[in-house]
This record gives structure tokens, sequence and C-alpha cells, in this order.
């Protein structure tokens, strides 16, 4: 089975700075993809971010970006200029590729809380 | 853009009662899938549907069901209410793509089910 780590439960980032959100995964797949989905107060789970494990170029969203390690089996989550709107739980996921069988349901790390402060 | 709907947003209930929550996808979204979220918990994976057929199921109680209709949009029964099935239900749809890859899986507003 898939596991997903978040070791920062909480982390906090003056606005306008950068901050990096750590992931760690357990796998044997070797096809699979990986998400960061945003859940501010409304709890609303937005999508940040999807990269795509045989894709070796990191992904980016215009201020987020990733630092996909999969030898590490890590995916980090780079926040750059943050804002206020930023203040949210951040999951990291992991979901099997359909070429691997079985399940390809999302399977979520325990969450990192960001507190952007002005 | 059209999102996933999901009714009612907020529910309350009295144990032992029932609750059907109900997920509309994204238009030509194929797959849908239910979520549990507890009170500062992660989304734990309940079941999901893809073409009406059920395709995966996670850990859902018997006191459960869903089904997937032919519009697509997708029913979750409970039943038996307990005081720990008190949590966020989110419905996800996604679609398959060429060689049957699925998409991102999108998130609807969750309902906040409240066991009293």
């Amino acid at each position: 089975a898939q596991t997903v780590t978040q070791s920062q439960p909480e982390m906090s980032v003056q606005e306008a700075e950068t901050v990096t959100l750590s992931c760690t995964y357990d796998t044997s797949e070797s096809n699979y993809y990986l998400f960061w989905y945003k859940q501010p107060p409304s709890r609303q789970m937005i999508l940040v971010i999807r990269q795509e494990a045989y894709k070796q170029q990191n992904a980016t969203e215009n201020r987020f970006s990733v630092n996909f390690q999969k030898a590490a089996k890590s995916f980090s989550l780079k926040i750059s200029d943050s804002q206020l709107g930023d203040t949210a739980m951040y999951f990291c996921a992991f979901m099997k590729h359909a070429s691997q069988g079985g399940s390809e349901k999302l399977v979520f790390g325990k969450g990192t809380k960001l507190t952007v402060n002005p | 853009a059209a999102g996933v709907i999901q009714s009612p947003r907020h529910l309350i209930k009295e144990k032992r009662e029932t609750a059907t929550l109900k997920c509309y996808p994204i238009p030509r979204h194929d797959t849908v899938y239910w979520y549990q979220q507890g009170p500062g918990q992660d989304p734990q994976f309940l079941i999901s549907f893809y073409e009406k057929m059920q395709s995966d199921k996670g850990s859902i109680p018997d006191r459960f069901s869903a089904q997937q209709f032919s519009d697509y949009h997708s029913e979750l029964n409970m039943s038996s209410l307990e005081l720990g099935d008190s949590a966020l239900y989110f419905c996800a749809s996604s679609k398959r793509l060429a060689g049957g890859i699925l998409d991102t899986q999108y998130f609807g507003p969750g309902t906040r089910l409240t066991v009293l």
C-alpha cells in the first residue's frame, strides 16, 4: 500500500517570502501521479499542482512549483511571493497510474497547515 | 467553468437516522469518488464509480451504500448514523482520457454532516 508523509504539521511565512513544504511517499509502483491540494478555511479542496512520475521536468503553476525527486520519493512544494490568501492546509496526495492496475483513489498525507503573516 | 455540485451543503441528523448525500460531477466526467474527512484529518477514500459501475471500495462501513445513475450523478446513502459519522463528505469527479488514463480529480465543496 502507498503511504504519504508530510513531516511539517505547521509552518509560517511572511508575506512576499518563499516557503517550501515537504512530502515523501512510499510506493513500489513505477508510474503514478502526485498532487498538492490546498484546503483554505472554507474547507474546499483546491488542486494546486500535478506531477506525472514519468516526467522528469518539475511542474510549475505561476507562483507554485515542485521539486520532484523520484529516486528519493520526494515531492516538495515551493510557494514564491507568498500571499495572505495562501493561508491554508496543504495536502500532498498520491495516485496510481491506470497502467499499474488496481485503485485510482487518492492517498493523502496528514497535511501541513501554512500561515502567511502580514 | 462548471464545478462539482454537492447537496445538501450542511446536514444535521440524529443517531440511528438515515442520510442521503448527492453529487453532480463536472459535465462529461464519467468517474465519481467519495471521500470522508473527519475533524483535523486527511480525506479518506470511501468508494468510486466509473460508468455507473463500482470501480473501487475503501473503508466504507456496511451501513453506507452508494450508486451512480444514468446521468452520472451519484448518491451516498448512510443508515443507522453514529456520532462518529460526523464529518465532511467530499465528492470528486474525473474523466477517462485516451488509453483509460484518469485525469485529475476535482472536488466539490463537500457536505458537512453532523450527527447528534
